[in-house]
């Protein structure tokens, strides 16, 4: 079962705001990513990391930032939040995908469900 | 770019029917390939991985294959059930190991 935890799981907030979506992961993971997801569409990566202090942007991540200071925790800020940004945030983690023991398997929170007014 | 396809985009089936989801992708020099469910509102649930050297994995009633060279990925599903319904997203991981390239995803609906 996978242990990994997103805060808040619904959010609405105004446009302008600058809010931080939480990732918490407990099982010693190197690889932390974050999707946004419209409904019905594909998952789109913003940014990844492959340990402290490592971060890398995707496909969409010119308007927000990650940090990874720890392990376990991989949050995600939006610095002024817009009425595009709502959409599904998903976070995810996994082993490095190499030796026998390590398959690289994903494994996703429940997701942040944000909406901009 | 790597590009991932599947098809078809939405299926409905019986409850009882043995059935295939389809993933293709471009580029074949993949480090591995994920299969998922999601259902809706809700993250991904990892299925099954194959790794870029193995040609199937097999858990319960589903069985992926893959196959590199075609650049091709079948998930069977043996005797749906209504539990089955979610959406199904296959994934690639490049060979750099570094991200995963999703495809849309299939919307399946195994009817009772």
């Amino acid at each position: 079962e996978a242990d990994i935890y997103q805060t808040p799981r619904y959010l609405v907030i105004g446009t302008g705001k600058k809010i931080t979506l939480e990732c918490s992961q407990t099982m010693g993971h190197d690889k932390m990513y974050w999707y946004q997801q419209d409904p019905g569409m594909e998952l789109h990566l913003i940014h990844y990391s492959y340990g402290v202090n490592s971060t890398e942007k995707g496909d969409l991540s010119s308007e927000s930032t990650v940090s990874r200071i720890r392990t376990e925790h991989f949050p995600l800020t939006l610095e002024s939040a817009r009425p595009s940004h709502t959409s599904q945030y998903l976070c995810a983690s996994s082993k490095p995908g190499w030796g026998t023991e390590n398959t690289g398997e994903l494994f996703f929170g429940e997701g942040s469900r944000l909406t901009v007014l | 770019k790597q590009e991932v396809t599947q098809i078809p985009a939405a299926l409905s089936v019986p409850e009882g029917e043995n059935l295939v989801l389809n993933c293709s992708f471009t580029d074949s020099a993949i480090y591995n390939l994920q299969w998922f469910r999601q259902d809706p509102g809700k993250g991904l649930t990892s299925l099954l991985l194959i790794q870029s050297s193995q040609r199937e994995q097999t858990s319960g009633r589903l069985n992926a294959s893959l196959d590199k060279s075609s650049g091709r990925s079948t998930l069977y599903i043996a005797a749906s059930q209504p539990g089955d319904s979610a959406t199904y997203l296959c994934a690639v991981e490049e060979t750099s190991g570094s991200r995963l390239t999703f495809g849309e995803g299939t919307q399946l609906t195994v009817n009772p």
